[in-house]
């Protein structure tokens, strides 16, 4: 299957400081990708949807300004959290939406990264 | 809004032992359904998708059913071993917002050797 890998898979900063996450599709290209956050011992929550070329659509409850995205290229996506505090500690997953073909498709999922603010 | 529940939320079994997840979605206009399995720190495997045609889906020891009009799914696993332990999340998609995943929360399974 199709492979979408997730840097750094670890990350460790300062409270008040930004943390980019990239999320890339390996042997696909991704018109669409998405952004979850997951806390300990809870399900998958859908933070953002992205599109290449254009704007992220945004979660009920989600900040935008906080929560930036981009997603400039078939094959890259980036989260970038700003001004991380401990709350935002959280597992962060990105998938990947590939197009099957006849209006059929598949999400692929990356590793996820672990953020920890201090 | 799509909810989707995922029965039970743990479960710890002796190894061989045959089992079954249960995952329940209020809304029936649904795209697919996909089972995935999680282990501890890790991202997301799709184990098998059933498309809202179809009534069930097998992959080796497992099978996942679907009864979209009473909004069911169960995945069963087959002589279950030490490595199916994992948190097993059932996710579904809407027919009218296309790509989004609406996730349970999630069975923890255990099996013990």
């Amino acid at each position: 299957g199709a492979v979408v890998s997730q840097h750094p898979s670890r990350v460790i900063c300062k409270s008040g400081t930004s943390v980019k996450i990239e999320c890339r599709s390996l042997d696909f290209q991704a018109t669409t990708m998405f952004w979850y956050r997951q806390f300990p011992k809870q399900s998958l929550m859908l933070m953002a949807t992205s599109n290449e070329g254009s704007k992220a659509t945004y979660e009920q409850g989600v900040e935008k300004d906080k929560f930036l995205i981009n997603h400039a290229s078939l094959t890259l996506s980036t989260l970038t959290v700003t001004s991380a505090h401990p709350e935002d500690s959280s597992f962060y997953i990105c998938s990947a939406r590939d197009h099957l073909g006849t209006g059929l498709y598949e999400q692929y999922f990356g590793p996820g990264t672990r953020l920890t603010v201090t | 809004k799509q909810e989707v529940t995922q029965i039970p939320a743990a479960l710890s079994v002796p190894e061989g032992e045959n089992l079954v997840l249960n995952c329940s979605f209020t809304d029936s206009a649904i795209y697919n359904l996909q089972w995935f399995r999680q282990d501890p720190g890790k991202g997301l495997t799709s184990l098998l998708l059933i498309q809202s045609s179809q009534r069930e889906q097998t992959s080796g020891r497992l099978n996942a059913s679907l009864d979209k009009s009473s909004g069911r799914s169960t995945l069963y696993i087959a002589a279950s071993q030490p490595g199916d332990s994992a948190t097993y999340l059932c996710a579904v998609r809407q027919e009218t917002s296309g790509s989004r995943l609406t996730f349970g929360e999630g069975t923890q399974l255990t099996v013990n050797p």
